[in-house]
């Protein structure tokens, strides 16, 4: 089973920073496969980036993602107040799905 | 628009089975796949297995095999998540998913259902 690792565990920063959150995984990884989502507290997660960097519907353009094969990353270019959550990365292989343990995003 | 609506909290003691639902609306139930994904309270994501609406195959995580029965009725749209055998570690939000086949990843969530489990 591939294990998704996130860091860091949280992230301190304030509106109008650059958050770059990370991925790794322990073996490579299709990049078509590694997902990234939002989740606020007692909310659903919320899908952010699919296939590693494209956007999904409605998703504002500060939200990028990128990389390839163990290391991934997920950017917000300028923080807005309700940025601030929980992401996690997600990869799908032959066992299934896995989700990284998440990275809280906190001002 | 789409809709995942999920059935209310339970409340279960351990050794027992807990059955609850996920209704979707707004799009053609048979087309995606529907996943489960469960999330202790303070912990992370953890995928437990998805049903095939169209055919009712199911691919369930190695973990909970022998465990878990995922079913659907595609009169009323509805999926089905049952988890027998509950222990204090089961307690935990249960969300569905969809998935586009082929897509591996979940653009619709429904509210989530916390399932307690405690004597």
């Amino acid at each position: 089973e591939i294990v998704l690792t996130q860091s860091p565990g949280t992230l301190s920063l304030s509106p109008g920073e650059r958050a770059t959150l990370s991925c790794r995984a322990s073996q490579s990884v299709s990049s078509k496969s590694l997902v990234w989502y939002q989740q606020k507290p007692g909310q659903a997660p919320r899908l952010l980036i699919f296939g590693a960097s494209s956007r999904a519907t409605g998703v504002p353009d500060r939200f990028s993602g990128s990389g390839s094969g163990t290391d991934f990353t997920l950017t917000i270019s300028r923080l807005e107040p309700e940025d601030f959550a929980v992401y996690y990365c997600q990869q799908y292989g032959s066992s299934g799905y896995t989700f990284g343990q998440g990275t809280k995003l906190e001002i | 628009q789409v809709q995942l609506v999920q059935s209310g909290a339970e409340v279960k003691k351990p050794g027992a089975s807990v059955k609850v639902s996920c209704k979707a609306s707004g799009y053609t139930f048979t087309v995606y796949y529907m996943h489960w994904v469960r999330q202790a309270p303070g912990q992370g994501l953890e995928w437990m297995g998805m049903v095939n609406p169209t055919d009712g195959n199911t691919n369930y995580a190695q973990k909970f095999q022998g465990r878990v029965t995922m079913t659907r009725d595609t009169s009323t749209s509805t999926v089905y998540i049952e988890l027998s055998i509950l222990r204090s570690e089961d307690t935990a939000v249960y969300y569905c998913a969809r998935e586009l086949p082929g897509q591996t990843y979940f653009d619709y969530w429904g509210q989530g259902i916390l399932v307690t489990v405690s004597s």
